[in-house]
């Protein structure tokens, strides 16, 4: 797989449920972001976990890091039609700055 | 909030044109990066600039790619000889360290279309 595949590439919830996106890496992170993007609009840093943590929250955001599989995982809580936007995870690699962007995944909240 | 700000928000051209895109970092920013999405594909990373100079660059960025902050405010991107595969999205990002953990503050991408 390559750096930073996510899963599902496609997403459909009804309003008011969770969203769980994936993301799996194949390199040793400094840390892992996620972006979100609407569409035809830049991307929007949503939060950031370090390779030495294991879970970080921001509002309904939560988001956990696992370095052992090399994986990460956005859950969106109570979701909103506003929600509805495609979500990549980006990693950062120790001594180099730039960021390597997964292949996203499209979530779409049916109101 | 303060913005990172591309203009023009799409330009057309002819292949083998050159063309000019342009972009206004948030103002204490001093890390400056080109990425790029061609449609349906990943943000790709293109180059970073600091301090007047290159620090890092992808294949991508060869010799028709130059990058230049002519002023205290502007970080273009100069395509010389446009071709059909350089029709992207071309998002301008900053931030205000070079700490891994900053993030980056994204414009809303410059779709530059070569025909």
């Amino acid at each position: 797989s390559q750096q930073g595949e996510e899963d599902p590439q496609a997403l459909s919830i009804q309003e008011g449920e969770n969203a769980t996106m994936n993301c799996s890496y194949k390199t040793s992170i400094n840390n892992l972001q996620w972006y979100r993007q609407n569409s035809g609009r830049g991307l929007v840093h949503l939060i950031l976990i370090r390779s030495n943590e294991r879970e970080k929250h921001s509002g309904r955001l939560r988001v956990t890091l696992d370095t052992s599989k090399k994986s990460s995982s956005l859950l969106i809580t109570a979701s909103r039609a506003a929600d509805t936007a495609s979500y990549f995870c980006a990693t950062v690699d120790f001594g180099n700055e730039k960021l390597t962007f997964g292949t996203g995944t499209r979530l779409t909240i049916i109101p | 909030e303060p913005e990172v700000t591309q203009t023009p928000s799409h330009q057309v051209t002819q292949m083998g044109q050159e063309v000019i895109l342009r972009c206004v970092p948030i103002s204490n920013h001093l890390y400056f990066y080109w990425y790029r999405q061609i449609l349906g594909q990943k943000v790709e990373f293109l180059v970073s600039f600091y301090n007047n100079e290159i620090s890092e660059k992808s294949e991508i960025f060869d010799d028709q790619f130059s990058v230049e902050r002519p002023d205290g405010s502007n970080f273009t991107l100069k395509i010389r000889s446009t071709k059909l595969e350089d029709s992207a999205m071309y998002f301008c990002a900053s931030r205000r360290t070079g700490m891994l953990s900053s993030p980056l503050h994204f414009g809303n991408g410059t779709r530059l279309t070569v025909t």
